[in-house]
């Protein structure tokens, strides 16, 4: 199994609800990582886990909040949105780098849209 | 800091044509370089990857070599494909902190039949 699977595929949000974005993989891998990728763009770090523990927090805003319940597992929740949140979400996995950078793998994304 | 320069697209080509494109950094110390591919609706694949100095990364017929001395990581294909057509990322990062990278601008490519 060398897949990233994101759940939902599509959200539509208001700016007062609460949501989640869920991310799983059964590769093994202890390196999780939430990017935020607009239109014709590239993705843009969010946050990086490492073995279960945060590792990387690039300023993002407090409305965004990650959680890794286990290795397999990333979490992105949600509250308080604005608009120019609306993107597409990725979650990525590795190995955690060593002596060499180990290739990401991505999910298809979760293509968010705040009202 | 870090910075990765993409030659700006859209990359139109006929079906069978030579690809190029242009990919340059900026960095401190001995960065990885890859090359991601997002096919539409898709998030992003690894498609070859270099970790150093005039390493040649390669897969499905396109290639890239890592070129200290003009800092580049140029992407050539010899025939491209309707199926190539795509978004093209050239990205860098090190070893050392935790899993960075550090992406280009994009550049998308449309093959013709």
């Amino acid at each position: 199994d060398t897949e990233v699977t994101q759940t939902p595929k599509h959200l539509v949000m208001g700016m007062t609800n609460k949501k989640s974005l869920k991310c799983e993989q059964h590769m093994g891998h202890r390196a999780m990582y939430w990017y935020k990728q607009k239109a014709k763009k590239p993705p843009e770090l969010m946050f990086v886990y490492s073995y279960e523990k945060l590792s990387i927090n690039e300023s993002v805003p407090s409305r965004f909040s990650p959680e890794c319940p286990n290795s397999s597992l990333l979490n992105l929740h949600l509250h308080a949105l604005q608009p120019e949140d609306s993107a597409l979400y990725l979650c990525a996995s590795s190995q955690p780098p060593g002596g060499v950078l180990e290739k990401l793998f991505f999910g298809s994304g979760t293509q968010l849209s705040v009202l | 800091g870090d910075s990765v320069t993409q030659m700006e697209g859209p990359v139109t080509l006929s079906e069978e044509a030579f690809l190029t494109i242009n990919c340059t950094y900026t960095a401190t110390g001995y960065p990885s370089l890859f090359w991601y591919v997002q096919y539409p609706g898709e998030g992003l694949q690894l498609l070859l990857k270099a970790t150093k100095a005039d390493d040649k990364g390669s897969n499905k017929g396109f290639e890239a070599t890592y070129r200290k001395e003009t800092t580049s990581f140029h992407l050539e294909k010899g025939s491209v494909q309707v199926s190539d057509s795509a978004v093209y990322f050239c990205a860098l990062g090190h070893y050392n902190q935790g899993g960075k990278l550090i992406f280009g601008q994009g550049t998308e490519l449309s093959v013709k039949p």
